[in-house]
């Protein structure tokens, strides 16, 4: 069974730039979460995606979006990117129950300069 | 807000002893509670969950649970230099919604 397949694993980009990243969740699994890792703020939520729809949001700017396709793969965007955007993002795949087993996936570090 | 503590470390133990991390949580509602490990770089892995009070083990890991005083722990038996890593403490909220504690990094010394 695949595992989480998230793309790219390095970007590079400049501030004030736009960037979407890619999830693909565990085949079956219909929940998607996106995370921020920082060596500062640790793992910090983003938002979830269940059946096309958000149902959870994290503290985040708005800059920050996220949709959810048809096919449960997922994609978030970041807009105007800042330099304390630089960070681990990691996406989590999770099966339809409550509360249950996330499993992540490899991770988009992302650079801004 | 919800609150997942962990003493971030780092802990050294010599190999083959039994490694001991623990977990605050803030919120008396929380049903379940997951352990992760992070190696450096790496992207975070499932080692087990907890549900119910008291101990559960799996292979050399054993998670203990006390809802009463919102403590969550993780034993490892006959650590070995490969389980030198960062452990994660995450409580899930409203669905998926996973609160992460900072981590303890784990040093297993040979």
């Amino acid at each position: 069974k695949a595992g989480v397949t998230q793309t790219p694993r390095y970007l590079i980009k400049t501030r004030g730039q736009q960037v979407t990243l890619s999830c693909s969740p565990i085949s079956g699994h219909r929940s998607v979460s996106w995370y921020q890792q920082t060596p500062g703020q640790g793992l910090q939520f983003l938002f979830e995606y269940f059946s096309e729809t958000q149902r959870n949001k994290g503290n985040f700017p708005g800059r920050f979006s996220g949709r959810q396709f048809s096919n449960s793969r997922s994609e978030m965007n970041v807009s105007t990117l800042e330099l304390g955007d630089s960070a681990l993002y990691l996406c989590a795949s999770s099966s339809t129950g409550v509360n249950t087993e996330a499993f992540f996936g490899q991770g988009t570090r992302l650079t801004v300069v | 807000q919800k609150e997942v503590e962990q003493n971030s470390g780092p802990l050294s133990v010599p190999e083959g002893a039994i490694a001991s991390l623990n977990c605050t949580y803030s919120d008396r509602g929380s049903q379940s509670f997951f352990w992760y490990r992070q190696y450096s770089g790496k992207s975070p892995e499932l080692i087990m969950f907890i549900y119910s009070n008291g101990d559960k083990e799996d292979g050399r890991f054993t998670a203990q649970l006390n809802k009463a005083s919102q403590y969550v722990s993780l034993l490892i038996r006959d650590s070995q230099p490969s389980d030198s890593a960062t452990y994660l403490c995450a409580v899930p909220y409203n669905f998926n919604k996973f609160y992460f504690g900072s981590g303890t990094k784990l040093n297993v010394k040979p």
